[in-house]
C-alpha cells in the first residue's frame, strides 16, 4: 500500500483567493495524479504530475487554473486559483504502486468557496 | 471513449444480508479494474484490485469478478453489516503507462442494524 498525506483537509476560501493543497507520498513515485471530485459527483482526473516535467493536463482543466508543481519523487502540490464557488470540490491526490499499479489515494481536501 | 456505469445508484439492506454491486464498462480494453469504498466526505480506499487477464478476486467478505469480454464487474458483500455503509466506486485503467482512472458514479450503500 502506500500512505499519503494531504494538507490541508479541508478549508473554507473566499471567491478570487488561491488554495495550494500539498501530497506528500511516503515513498517515491514516478507519477502522481490530481483527482476532483464535485459534490455528489464521482471522480475526475485534473492532471498527472510527473517530476522534472510539466504536469499534463486533461480536457477541460487548464494550467493557468490549477498549476501544479513536483519539485520531487514524493511531494505534489495542487493550487486551485481565482477560486469561485463552482470549485466547491474535494480534492484528492493519488499515486500507483506495485506491479499492476494499484492506485491509492489520499484522505482528500475538502474545498468550500464562499 | 470509455464509460463506467454503476447500478444501482444506492442501496439499503438489513444487517447480514449478501448484496452485490454491478460496474459496466463500455470499451473492454482495460488494463485493470479497481474497486473502492468512500466513507461520507472522506478520501477512497482501495478494497480490491483485478488485473484484466483475472477473474476474480477476494479479500475477506468480499469478492469482485470481471468478465471483460462482456464489460462488467461485480462486488459482492457477505454477511453485511452497518460498518459497511459507504460508497463503493468502480475504476477502470486504460493503460499501464497513463496511470488515468476512469470512475463510475457510484452505489451508495447503507446496512441497518
Amino acid at each position: 500500500s502506500a500512505v499519503i498525506s494531504q494538507k490541508p483537509s479541508r478549508d473554507i476560501c473566499q471567491r478570487g483567493t488561491s488554495l495550494t493543497i500539498q501530497c506528500q507520498v511516503d515513498s517515491q513515485v514516478t507519477m502522481m495524479f490530481w483527482y476532483r471530485q464535485q459534490p455528489g459527483q464521482s471522480l475526475t482526473l485534473i492532471a498527472t504530475a510527473n517530476q522534472g516535467s510539466e504536469a499534463t493536463y486533461e480536457s477541460g482543466f487548464v494550467i493557468d487554473k490549477f498549476p501544479i508543481s513536483r519539485p520531487n519523487l514524493t511531494f505534489s502540490t495542487l493550487t486551485v486559483s481565482n477560486m469561485s464557488p463552482e470549485d466547491s470540490s474535494i480534492y484528492l491526490c493519488s499515486v500507483e504502486r506495485g506491479l499492476y499499479t494499484e492506485a491509492f489515494f489520499g484522505q482528500g481536501t475538502r474545498l468550500t468557496v464562499v | 471513449k470509455q464509460e463506467v456505469t454503476q447500478i444501482p445508484a444506492a442501496l439499503s439492506v438489513p444487517e447480514g444480508e449478501n448484496l452485490v454491486l454491478n460496474c459496466s464498462f463500455t470499451d473492454s480494453a482495460i488494463y485493470n479494474l479497481q474497486w473502492f469504498r468512500q466513507d461520507p466526505g472522506k478520501g477512497l480506499t482501495s478494497l480490491l484490485l483485478i488485473q484484466s487477464s483475472q477473474r476474480e478476486q477476494t479479500s475477506g467478505r468480499l469478492n469482485a469478478s470481471l468478465d471483460k469480454s462482456s464489460g462488467r464487474s461485480t462486488l459482492y458483500i457477505a454477511a453485511s453489516q452497518p460498518g459497511d455503509s459507504a460508497t463503493y466506486l468502480c475504476a477502470v485503467s486504460i493503460s499501464s503507462n497513463t496511470g488515468k482512472l476512469i470512475f463510475g458514479q457510484g452505489t451508495t450503500l447503507q446496512v441497518k442494524p
